[in-house]
């Protein structure tokens, strides 16, 4: 029953170094999403997808980069890592059920810092 | 564009007593509104939404919230409050339109139950 699963769960990155978080779900969710969650100001999203092979900028998009190649996977890359993007970051889908609702169901978070 | 205010950004409350999470927002069209816990070290966790009928939903672990059209509110309440409820509970809403349904989260409120 693993629902949506993040990795890793903790990086240490030195500024200019690039990575990339793997977010996997097994719920055949058709949605996903990457938020970054930073003290006092709630989740903002940074990306998300619709689908696979889809992809949409959020609220926050610049210096990632995300793909969407298999409908259960959704990357997050940094190209080149600056201080500014330390944060916890979530993976979230959801699925756009009959109802419309399609509240979304998170992964347990990525701490990365960026010195 | 969608907003969500949550005023208080630390609410304590004695064991026992009645507990209420304050939650405003705007948005065009019908308004979707959830509320999400977080316990340290974890995602969020969906506890309750309001997507249209009666104004008091309920949700998981005894908490409910009313939904007020004229004050723009989505308030969380619990009748008793336990130590163990004592987590981040963040506000969230999107319309009823878009093919994402991107939420908008609040900036969270910090709950804490006195023992």
């Amino acid at each position: 029953n693993a629902g949506v699963t993040q990795t890793p769960k903790f990086r240490v990155l030195k500024t200019g170094q690039s990575m990339t978080l793997l977010c996997a779900q097994d719920m055949n969710h058709e949605y996903m999403y990457w938020y970054r969650q930073d003290p006092g100001m709630g989740l903002r999203l940074i990306h998300y997808s619709v689908g696979e092979g889809t992809t949409a900028k959020g609220e926050v998009p610049d210096g990632y980069n995300v793909s969407r190649l298999k409908k259960q996977n959704f990357l997050l890359g940094l190209e080149s890592a600056a201080p500014s993007q330390t944060s916890v970051y979530f993976c979230a889908s959801s699925n756009p059920s009959g109802s419309g609702t399609g509240e979304l169901f998170f992964g347990e978070g990525s701490r990365l810092t960026v010195l | 564009a969608q907003s969500v205010a949550q005023p208080e950004d630390q609410v304590n409350v004695a064991e026992g007593n009645p507990l209420t999470v304050k939650c405003t927002y705007s948005v065009s069209g019908n308004p979707y509104l959830f509320w999400y816990v977080q316990y340290p070290n974890r995602g969020l966790q969906f506890l309750l939404k309001y997507i249209t009928g009666d104004n008091l939903v309920k949700g998981s672990y005894g908490f409910e919230a009313e939904f007020n059209k004229s004050q723009t509110s989505f308030h969380l309440k619990k009748p008793s409050a336990l130590v163990s409820d004592s987590a981040l509970y963040f506000c969230a809403v999107r319309d009823n339109s878009g093919s994402a349904r991107q939420l908008t989260f609040g900036s969270g409120t910090q709950l804490t139950v006195l023992p």
